[in-house]
C-alpha cells in the first residue's frame, strides 16, 4: 500500500511570491491534514480536510489555505511568502475520522522563502 | 497557549539503559495520546498510543504510561539502542476524534554507545 505522497520535496521560493503544495494520501483515506514544522516549534496544525470539507483550522494567518479533491488529494497554497514561513511542511492522512487512530505522515516539502 | 509541551528539548542515554521522555497537557478534553517518532529527512512515524481509560500500553521496548490527574504521559524505551536516537513528538487528541491532533515541540534522543 502506498504511503503518503507529498510534492515537491524541496522549493525555493522569494519572498512575495506564492507557492502550492501538494498531497496524496494513502488510498482510501479521506482525512487529510497539514502541518508546519520550525526549529523549535515542533509540530503546529495548519488545517484538516475531509471529504473536500475544511474541519478544522489552526492559527495561522489567511495567506495559509487549502483545499482537497474529490480523489480525497490536496493542496495547500501560501500566498505573499514571508522569510519566516521557510519551513518543513507535512501532510498526514489518516482513515475514518471517526475513531482514534493515527495519522500516517508524508517526507514532507520543505520550503524555503529567501 | 501550548497545550502538550514537552519540556526537554533533548536527552542523551546509553545505550542498552532505559529512556524516559515526558510530556505533559494542559487540555482535559484531550482523551487520546500518541507518540511519534522522527527521523531527519522523513515525515514522523507513528510508534504507540494510549487512550484515557487505559493508564499504561505496550509494544514491545516501548510502553506509554498516562497519568490523567497529574495530566502527563511518559515514554519509556527499554533497553535504548542506537537506531531510537530521533526526535520523539508527544501528541494528543480528544474525542470525537475531530482530527485535530496537538503536537508537542518534540525531544531529541541520542543513544550514546
Amino acid at each position: 500500500k502506498a504511503g503518503v505522497t507529498q510534492t515537491p520535496r524541496y522549493l525555493i521560493k522569494t519572498r512575495g511570491q506564492q507557492v502550492t503544495l501538494s498531497c496524496s494520501p494513502i488510498s482510501g483515506h479521506r482525512s487529510v491534514s497539514w502541518y508546519q514544522q520550525t526549529p523549535g516549534q515542533g509540530l503546529q496544525f495548519l488545517f484538516e480536510y475531509f471529504s473536500e470539507t475544511q474541519r478544522n483550522k489552526g492559527n495561522f494567518p489567511g495567506r495559509f489555505s487549502g483545499r482537497q479533491f474529490s480523489n480525497s488529494r490536496s493542496e495547500m497554497n501560501v500566498s505573499t511568502l514571508e522569510l519566516g514561513d521557510s519551513a518543513l511542511y507535512l501532510c498526514a492522512s489518516s482513515g475514518t475520522g471517526d475513531l482514534n487512530t493515527e495519522a500516517f505522515f508524508g517526507q514532507g516539502t520543505r520550503l524555503t522563502v529567501v | 497557549d501550548q497545550q502538550v509541551k514537552q519540556n526537554s528539548p533533548s536527552l542523551s542515554v546509553q545505550e542498552g539503559r532505559i529512556s524516559i521522555l515526558n510530556c505533559d497537557y494542559t487540555n482535559s478534553m484531550f482523551d487520546y495520546f500518541l507518540w511519534y517518532k522522527k527521523y531527519p529527512a522523513e515525515g514522523p512515524t507513528f510508534l504507540i498510543s494510549i487512550s484515557s481509560i487505559k493508564d499504561k500500553n505496550e509494544d514491545g521496548r516501548f510502553t506509554v504510561f498516562l497519568n490523567k490527574s497529574a495530566k502527563h504521559l511518559s515514554l519509556h524505551i527499554v533497553p535504548s539502542q542506537p537506531g531510537d536516537s530521533a526526535v520523539y513528538f508527544c501528541a494528543a487528541s480528544q474525542y470525537p476524534r475531530d482530527d485535530k491532533i496537538i503536537f508537542g515541540k518534540g525531544t531529541r534522543l541520542h543513544i550514546l554507545p
